[in-house]
């Protein structure tokens, strides 16, 4: 079945330290979402990335596409407390406007 | 960014009972989506409908049911609840290819 993947699991960090979550998919994705979860919250859309190869960037926040479109990175410059949460991607699932999301990457920063 | 409202926020409920999860929107979005979420976990689909009288189940597989009356409600039923249903449930409807997620349920089966 559908897996992604990501890596690692948890992450702690001192603020302003980088940060960089990791998504694998066993299968290639016509496309991959980003959403974050802040502690408590729900999960918020960052980004949508289509194309092979694609960056994206967010303020500190640069999102990124594998060339074979299996995998992406979310690398996060300068990490702040308010970049605390869990970090899900999420390709495409069965159902032709579903989601499949990843196990997710919890971040926490200390102050 | 999409209204989205889930009622209750918060229920601790003993086994047996029958419980509904409300969810609407004010968007007038046709897809809306039913999410699982253990805490700290990733998000199951157990639920999804692309419009009024469509419902289909999700990936995981769930005892709850689904209605779609009208586009703006997309209520989760659980018949008799057992402590295996203590979770989050979260609502969510799609414009374009962007999902808009509600506040959640938070449900205790005790």
């Amino acid at each position: 079945g559908q897996q992604v993947m990501q890596i690692p699991q948890y992450q702690h960090v001192q603020e302003g330290e980088d940060f960089t979550t990791y998504c694998n998919s066993s299968t290639t994705l016509s496309n991959i979402q980003w959403y974050k979860q802040r502690p408590g919250g729900h999960p918020v859309f960052l980004i949508q990335l289509v194309k092979s190869g694609e960056v994206k960037k967010q303020k500190r926040l640069t999102f990124q596409f594998g060339e074979a479109k299996k995998n992406s990175a979310l690398p996060i410059t300068a990490t702040q407390t308010t970049d605390v949460g869990t970090y899900f991607c999420a390709g495409p699932g069965t159902g032709a406007n579903n989601l499949f999301f990843g196990t997710g990457t919890r971040l926490t920063v200390i102050p | 960014e999409a209204d989205i409202y889930q009622t209750p926020r918060y229920l601790v409920i003993g086994t047996g009972k029958k419980i509904t999860l409300e969810c609407s929107q004010t968007m007038g979005h046709d897809k809306m989506y039913w999410y699982q979420q253990d805490p700290g976990m990733e998000l199951h689909l157990i639920h999804y409908s692309y419009g009024v009288n469509s419902t289909e189940k999700g990936d995981l597989s769930s005892e709850s049911t689904v209605s779609r009356i009208r586009t703006e409600h997309f209520p989760l039923t659980l018949e008799s609840a057992r402590p295996s249903h203590t979770s989050q449930y979260l609502c969510a409807s799609m414009r374009g290819y962007e999902q808009y997620f509600g506040p959640g349920t938070r449900l205790t089966v005790t």
